[in-house]
């Protein structure tokens, strides 16, 4: 079955540094993959989306690379700041025609002053 | 437009009862989507319109959950004999069909079943 794997663990790491989160998925092949941020007692909101035939994508802070080869996805932000402490969420899409997403369980990361 | 909108924010049902929620989502979206999210876990695909048909539906979706979205324009979902396992946090998004658009969520509606 189609199974999408984020680090359970909470992410701590220390303001000015270079937070990076993964997201490895099997049994899927993704025509595109985003990346959300939840905070608590929220929706999340929408923050990347980079397609198969994508390798990177930036925007500002962030930074996204996706392997189709290796099954995964690396999400970046530079120059953490405690106001980017939340939970990311991974999510999967089809190909057919943007239809539903399958999201991932998300990583919590926690930037320290 | 303010996004897409929840309502109520809570509900607390006793078990059995049926409750309904409504989501209106961003005007010019044509796709909207429910979603449920249980606490450590992301959100799960429950149902998906596009205008005011549905075109899919999760298989896990028990029978006791409906939803429609009448002109294509705001949706509801309904759930019958609420069950304790029915507690989680109710998210609707709508999106563009267009390629580089992402979903805007609401802020969710929390269920809980007593």
């Amino acid at each position: 079955s189609q199974k999408i794997e984020q680090n359970s663990e909470a992410l701590n790491i220390q303001e000015g540094k270079t937070a990076t989160l993964t997201c490895n998925y099997t049994n899927y092949s993704p025509a595109y993959l985003q990346w959300y941020r939840q905070d608590p007692g929220r929706g999340p909101v929408f923050l990347l989306l980079i397609r198969e035939n994508e390798k990177e994508k930036r925007k500002e802070r962030l930074k996204v690379t996706f392997d189709t080869t290796l099954k995964q996805s690396l999400f970046h932000i530079t120059a953490s700041q405690p106001a980017d402490s939340a939970t990311y969420l991974c999510a999967l899409g089809d190909s057919g025609g943007y239809n539903k997403l399958i999201f991932g369980a998300g990583t919590r990361l926690a930037v320290h002053p | 437009d303010t996004g897409v909108s929840q309502d109520p924010r809570h509900k607390i049902t006793k078990r059995g009862q049926n409750v309904t929620f409504r989501c209106d989502p961003i005007s010019e979206h044509n796709r909207l989507y429910w979603y449920r999210q249980t606490l450590g876990q992301g959100p799960e695909f429950l149902t998906y319109f596009q205008n005011e048909a549905q075109l899919e539906k999760s298989r896990l979706l028990s029978d006791r959950f409906s939803a429609e979205r009448p002109k294509g324009s705001f949706s509801t979902l309904e759930i019958q004999r609420t069950e304790q396992g029915d507690s989680a946090m109710y998210l609707c998004a709508s999106s563009l069909a267009e390629a580089n658009y992402g979903y805007t969520f609401g802020s969710g509606t929390r269920l809980t079943v007593v």
